[in-house]
Formats: C-alpha cells, sequence, structure tokens
C-alpha cells in the first residue's frame, strides 16, 4: 500500500503568511496527487490536482509543487477563510487511493 | 451544477447492518465511477470502496472487505453502500464522491456527508 506522510499536522500562522504543506509518498507515484481544503462539518474542496494544477475556481494564492516523491502546497498571502484543514490524496493507485493524515491550518 | 445527494445513515448496534444512498445530478452518471469515503470523529479521510462506470468491478479497503457491498443503478443515478456486521470502528461521516476518469485529476464533486454512529 502506498502511504502519505503528511507535515506538520498543525501549524499556526497569520493573516498575509506563506505557509508550506508537505507530502510524502512511501514510493513513486509520479504527479498522481491531489490537494483537497475541508472545513469543519463540510465535505472537502477540490483544489489542486496533478500535483500542481489549480482546480478552476480556487484562488491563485493556493499553488502545489513536487519534487520526487515530495510534494507541496503553498498558500502565498494566508487570508482568514483559508483556515481549514488540509490533505493530499495520491491516485497512481486508483482505484485504491489514500490519504494523507491532514494538516490543520490556523489563523 | 454537478450535485450528489446522500440519504440514509443514523444510529445502529453493533452487529447491525445500514444502507446509505446517493443520487448524482448535473452530470452523466454512467461516465463516471464512484466512491465512498468515510472520516472518524476527530480523524482524517479514509477511502472505503469503488465502483466502476458500468458496476461491474467493485473494490474494498480491506477494513470493510467481506462486510460492505458497493451497488449503483445507473438508469436512477444512484449509487448505495450496504454495511452489514457493523462495529464502533465504523462510526463515521460518510460521504459519497464522483471519481475522476483519469489518475490526473481528483475528486471534483463530494456528497454532503451522512452520519453512521454504531453504538449499543
Amino acid at each position: 500500500d502506498i502511504q502519505l506522510t503528511q507535515s506538520p499536522s498543525f501549524l499556526s500562522a497569520s493573516v498575509g503568511d506563506r505557509v508550506t504543506i508537505t507530502c510524502r509518498a512511501s514510493q513513486d507515484i509520479y504527479s498522481y496527487l491531489a490537494w483537497y481544503q475541508q472545513k469543519p462539518g463540510k465535505a472537502p474542496k477540490f483544489l489542486i490536482y496533478a500535483a500542481s494544477t489549480l482546480q478552476s475556481g480556487v484562488p491563485s494564492r493556493f499553488s502545489g509543487s513536487r519534487s520526487g516523491t515530495e510534494f507541496t502546497l503553498t498558500i502565498s498571502g494566508l487570508q482568514p477563510e483559508d483556515s481549514a484543514t488540509y490533505y493530499c490524496q495520491q491516485l497512481n493507485s486508483y482505484p485504491l487511493v489514500t490519504f494523507g493524515g491532514g494538516t490543520k491550518v490556523q489563523i | 451544477e454537478m450535485k450528489l445527494l446522500q440519504s440514509g445513515g443514523g444510529l445502529v448496534q453493533p452487529g447491525g447492518s445500514l444502507r446509505l444512498s446517493c443520487g448524482g445530478s448535473g452530470f452523466t452518471f454512467s461516465s463516471y465511477a464512484m466512491s465512498w469515503v468515510r472520516q472518524a470523529p476527530g480523524k482524517g479521510l479514509e477511502w472505503v470502496s469503488c465502483i466502476s462506470d458500468s458496476g461491474v468491478d467493485t473494490y474494498y479497503a480491506d477494513s470493510v472487505k467481506g462486510r460492505f457491498i458497493i451497488s449503483r443503478d445507473n438508469p436512477n443515478g444512484t449509487v448505495s453502500l450496504h454495511m452489514h456486521s457493523l462495529t464502533a470502528e465504523d462510526t463515521a461521516i460518510y460521504y459519497c464522491a464522483k471519481d475522476p476518469i483519469t489518475r490526473n485529476y481528483g475528486v471534483d464533486v463530494w456528497g454532503q456527508g451522512t452520519a453512521v454512529i454504531v453504538s449499543s
């Protein structure tokens, strides 16, 4: 099974900050990685696919990148509405997908 | 607008059964595989099961294999999850999800979630 390790599990930042969340895969998943944002009591929201492509309608302050088996989600210019938990998901072994453990962002 | 509307769920005793349903609209339901993803209280997302667009192929996480059955009714645009031999570890919010056509995408439509509580 492919494991995804997210770090940190929690981070606190201020409005306007640049924050980075890391997701490490246990094996090569190429760029088959997506990112989601989830707010309390809500379903996840699709942010990024293919490691670095922004889903339509997602603010440009969100970006993603890949270096080998390490993936990052960056929020440049943190906004109050970005307070949420963020998850990565690997689709390399689709349909047997897996999610990272999540990163809670507190503002 | 693409939507998934869930129904079912609730409180069930350990060892009991429950059925979740999810109806799709705003997209060609029969063209997409569908999945169920759950989230235990205070925990992360866990993929549970997937059914191919035709309904011929089904897949399950090891944690539910042999206890859960996924099915779909394409003419009516619905997918169901039949859950049996439920334990406290199955307590979670269950989401249905519209699967991507390729691995180079993601889940762009989620149901609103439905709570399953397994308790005596």
